[in-house]
């Protein structure tokens, strides 16, 4: 049973260039998550999606946007890059019908993005 | 989300028990602790969850504080694989809230 994929594993962008990034959540899992974690921090929620909607956002800009596929998969975009989003990009896949009774999240590897 | 703290870092011993602890002082009723750690260069893993209850699992044990403003990981005997960070999270997962809030984490070192 394969886990939770990303791709690219890196990637390198210039200021002001756009990047997506894709996720493709553990077998059976129906929502996904993304985080941003710059170096030496914890990672930072951008956003949720579930059922092709995102349903939670955190305190990111909206330079940062997504979107989810029916087969439940996942992309990240982020336009005008700035040098501040070089971190590297998690992925986390979970069931929404566990939400209440604390379900585990499945992280991904991430994508180590690095903005020049 | 209500925060929690944890000391910056931890060494341990192989073979040895390590208790990681975690202050979450203005914890609600409604949040479950959580804990996740982070190998190097991979992404955030489950750890173990709990409530009110200590609990047990293959990996760890969480032992929680009868007020609950606080608990503690416990690695009954540490391998150098378990060199990691740990995050300490409360997660209210009332109505839609479930995401995951991140702090810096501890970092557990494995001395052989």
């Amino acid at each position: 049973d394969a886990g939770v994929t990303q791709s690219p594993t890196h990637l390198i962008k210039t200021r002001g260039q756009q990047v997506t990034l894709r996720c493709s959540p553990k077998s059976g899992h129906d929502t996904v998550s993304w985080y941003q974690q710059a170096l030496g921090q914890g990672p930072q929620f951008i956003f949720q999606y579930y059922e092709e909607e995102e349903r939670q956002r955190g305190n990111f800009p909206d330079r940062f946007s997504g979107h989810q596929f029916p087969n439940y998969s996942s992309e990240l975009n982020v336009n005008a890059l700035l040098l501040g989003d070089s971190a590297l990009y998690l992925c986390a896949s979970s069931l929404a019908f566990e939400t209440s009774v604390g379900e585990t999240q499945y992280f991904g590897p991430g994508t180590r993005l690095l903005v020049l | 989300d209500a925060k929690t703290t944890q000391p910056n870092s931890m060494e341990s011993n192989e073979e040895e028990p390590v208790h990681l602890p975690c202050n979450h002082s203005t914890i609600s009723g409604t949040d479950y602790i959580h804990w996740y750690r982070q190998l190097p260069s991979q992404g955030p893993e489950y750890v173990i969850h709990g409530l009110t209850s200590n609990v047990n699992n293959r990996m760890a044990s969480l032992a929680i504080a009868e007020d609950r403003k606080s608990s503690t990981l416990i690695l009954h005997r540490a391998t150098l694989r378990d060199a990691a960070v740990y995050y300490c999270i409360l997660r209210d997962l009332t109505g839609a809230n479930s995401k995951l809030t991140f702090g810096k984490g501890i970092t557990l070192s494995v001395r052989p």
